[in-house]
């Protein structure tokens, strides 16, 4: 069984420039969340993904978007890059949508100059 | 507002000391309480839910709802319980995510 894994580990980008991370859930897990954790706090709900709709969204501007495909992967994509989008963004599993248990990937550390 | 506080930052004990990890929360609803724990260099990982009343790793969970907390707690630390600890409340009306706390520190001296 394979975890979740995210790519990029690290990331370094510029104020208005654009980025996408990308996801892949455990396997057999058809619901993906989004995380941001910025330095010295808890992670963060950005949104989530069912079946590849969204399904349910957290107090995060549209320019934070989101796609989840046929097989389960995802990708969190960020427009017009502001330095506090600096963070570390994480991606989690879960077996269902009503399953309430988490697995989460390793994150994605995102640097924005 | 959900809001879910740890008011500590940080925690310091001796290893073989009890160690106490406070967590508050105010919802609307019947949140599912859930703790999780990243240990160094690991990825965030599930420690317990308060369903399934199970102690793992050595460490219980008492919810209160009359005092709307969720404590974690362990009567003897070890080293390798060093870790950040995030309580979680889940409440599936609030569109089935997790809220974290901010975290504690947990550092479990030799």
């Amino acid at each position: 069984e394979t975890g979740v894994t995210q790519s990029p580990t690290h990331l370094i980008k510029t104020r208005g420039q654009q980025v996408t991370l990308r996801c892949s859930s455990q396997s057999g897990h058809n619901t993906v969340s989004w995380y941001q954790q910025a330095l010295g706090q808890g992670p963060q709900f950005i949104f989530q993904y069912y079946r590849e709709e969204e399904n349910g969204r957290g107090n995060f501007p549209p320019r934070f978007s989101g796609l989840q495909f046929p097989n389960y992967s995802s990708e969190l994509n960020v427009n017009a890059l502001e330095l506090d989008d600096s963070a570390l963004y994480l991606c989690a599993s879960s077996l269902k949508l009503q399953e309430e248990t988490q697995y989460f990937g390793p994150g994605t550390r995102l640097l924005v100059l | 507002a959900q809001r879910v506080t740890q008011p500590e930052k940080l925690l310091s004990v001796f290893k073989g000391a009890p160690v106490e990890l406070k967590c508050n929360y105010s919802y609307s609803g019947s949140p599912e309480l859930f703790w999780y724990v990243q240990y160094s260099r690991q990825r965030l990982q599930l420690l317990l839910r308060h369903i399934s009343r199970e102690s793992i790793k050595g460490f219980t969970a008492d919810l209160n709802k009359g005092e709307t907390s969720f404590h974690l707690k362990k009567p003897f630390a070890q080293e390798e319980d060093s870790a950040m600890y995030y309580c979680a409340p889940h409440l599936k009306a609030a569109g089935n995510k997790l809220t974290f706390g901010g975290g504690t520190r947990v550092l479990v001296k030799p």
